[in-house]
């Protein structure tokens, strides 16, 4: 596979169920992005690692919460989640000390009931 | 803050018409700039990109010239064609730290037949 690849594609879940989103990139980049995309609003930046560290957290609920165990492997785990919360979550990757450019996945696209 | 602004969409064109649309920014300093493209039910695409002003990006068609004097990097294409119906989206990155982009809203674009 090439690219970032983001799984489940699409994920319904109640309000006290627990689930995780999974990104993978396969560009050898060292820093990793979650990014939240609802109708009618900005695209929000959620969180980045940069060298499997956390340098940026947006005010960003505690029920989200990011896991990066290497520089291949982000995850955003599920928990307690707001019908608001609802909304298309982009996973992206970068090369640091490069153009700058993100790379993105296809997204995972969550309804919370 | 950093800050991108884009044309109010959708705009509607029909086949061979020709597009703008146009982005203007607010940064301190020389950011780079890109444009995004989002197909529909699938993630943002890095269309083309300029990191200095007077460059001109240019892809698939489409380009876009950094204008420093103006705070400008406005899309355009010569001859749209149905395919090319998306959302587009502009964004800047400050050339210092790691990647983080600022996007604009987005501007969906309808090419009808």
């Amino acid at each position: 596979e090439t690219g970032v690849t983001q799984t489940p594609r699409h994920l319904v879940m109640g309000m006290t169920n627990k689930k995780s989103l999974k990104c993978e990139q396969h560009l050898g980049h060292n820093a990793m992005y979650w990014y939240k995309q609802s109708a009618k609003k900005p695209l929000e930046l959620m969180f980045v690692y940069s060298l499997e560290e956390r340098v940026e957290n947006n005010s960003v609920p505690s029920r989200f919460s990011p896991e990066c165990p290497n520089s291949s492997h982000l995850f955003l785990h599920l928990h307690t989640l707001q019908p608001e919360d609802s909304a298309l979550y982009l996973c992206a990757s970068s090369q640091e000390q490069g153009p700058g450019e993100l790379f993105f996945g296809e997204g995972s696209r969550l309804t919370v009931l | 803050g950093d800050s991108v602004t884009q044309m109010e969409g959708p705009v509607t064109l029909s086949e061979e018409a020709f597009l703008t649309i146009n982005c203007t920014y607010t940064a301190t300093g020389y950011p780079s700039l890109f444009w995004y493209v989002q197909y529909p039910g699938e993630g943002l695409q890095l269309l083309l990109k300029a990191t200095k002003a007077d460059d001109k990006g240019s892809n698939k068609g489409f380009e876009a010239t950094y204008r420093k004097e103006t705070t400008s990097f406005h899309l355009e294409k010569g001859s749209v064609q149905v395919s090319d119906s998306a959302v587009y989206f502009c964004a800047l990155r400050k050339n210092s730290g790691y990647s983080t982009l600022t996007f604009g809203k987005g501007t969906m674009l309808l090419v009808s037949p």
